[in-house]
C-alpha cells in the first residue's frame, strides 16, 4: 500500500517567523504537487514538482523534491497570517491516470498576527 | 472562487437514504474529478469523467455512481448512505484529461455530507 506522510501534523507559529513541513513515501513519485487548503474551502494548486532535486519557489515558499522523488519539503519564509491553512501534498505513482494519486493526511499551520 | 460551482453546500440525511450532489465545472474545462475528504481517510480520489465519459476510477464504493451531462455538469449520486459516507466531497476540473500533475485541477467549496 502506497502511503504518504506528512508532518508535523499541527504547526503554530508567530507571524514572521520561518518553517518547513514535510512529505514523506517509501515510494517513487512520478510527480508531487502541494495544495492549500483553507477552511469550507477545496484545495488550491501551489506546484508541481517532477524532477529529483528540483527547487521552486514561489514568492516565500519554496518547494523541493528529494533526490530520490521518495520526499518533498515545502519551506515559507517569514509567515504572514494569509498563510494560514491546510498544507497537503499529493503524489502519483504510476504516471498514468487518476487512480493512482495518493494525498497526505496534511500539515494544519496556524500564523498568528 | 475557482469557478467550479458545487450544490448544495450541506447535506443532512439519515441512514439507507440516497442523495445527489451537483457539480459544474469551470467554463470550458471538458474534465470532472470527484473526491471525498473525511477526517480518517484523508482527501481520495473517486472517479473522473472527460467529456461524459469515465477516463479513471478510484476508491469508489459500488453504493456510489457518478455521471457526466452533455452540459458538462457532473452529479455524484450515493445511496443505502452510511454514517461513515459522512465526508466533504470536492468536485475539481481541468481543461483536459492529461496525465495527473501536467493539468491543474479547479476544486470546487465541497458539499458537506452529514448522515445521521
Amino acid at each position: 500500500t502506497q502511503l504518504l506522510e506528512q508532518s508535523p501534523q499541527f504547526l503554530s507559529i508567530q507571524e514572521g517567523e520561518n518553517l518547513t513541513v514535510y512529505c514523506n513515501s517509501s515510494s517513487v513519485f512520478s510527480s508531487l504537487q502541494w495544495y492549500r487548503q483553507e477552511p469550507g474551502e477545496g484545495p488550491v494548486l501551489l506546484v508541481t514538482v517532477v524532477t529529483g532535486g528540483e527547487v521552486k519557489k514561489l514568492k516565500r515558499l519554496t518547494f523541493q523534491f528529494g533526490d530520490a522523488r521518495k520526499d518533498s519539503s515545502l519551506h515559507i519564509t517569514a509567515a504572514q497570517p494569509g498563510d494560514t491553512g491546510l498544507y497537503l501534498c499529493a503524489g502519483d505513482y504510476a504516471k498514468t491516470s487518476y487512480d493512482k494519486v495518493i494525498f497526505g493526511p496534511g500539515t494544519s499551520l496556524s500564523v498568528i498576527p | 472562487d475557482s469557478g467550479v460551482t458545487q450544490t448544495p453546500k450541506h447535506l443532512i440525511t439519515a441512514t439507507g437514504q440516497r442523495v445527489t450532489l451537483r457539480c459544474s465545472p469551470r467554463s470550458g474545462d471538458l474534465s470532472v474529478y470527484w473526491y471525498q475528504q473525511s477526517l480518517d481517510q484523508g482527501l481520495q480520489f473517486l472517479i473522473q469523467y472527460y467529456n461524459g465519459e469515465e477516463r479513471a476510477k478510484g476508491n469508489i464504493l459500488e453504493r456510489f455512481s457518478a455521471q457526466q451531462f452533455p452540459d458538462l455538469h457532473s452529479e455524484l449520486n450515493l445511496s443505502s448512505l452510511e454514517l461513515g459516507d459522512s465526508a466533504l466531497y470536492f468536485c475539481a476540473s481541468s481543461v483536459a484529461s492529461a496525465p495527473w500533475g501536467t493539468d491543474t485541477q479547479y476544486f470546487g467549496p465541497g458539499t458537506r455530507l452529514t448522515v445521521l
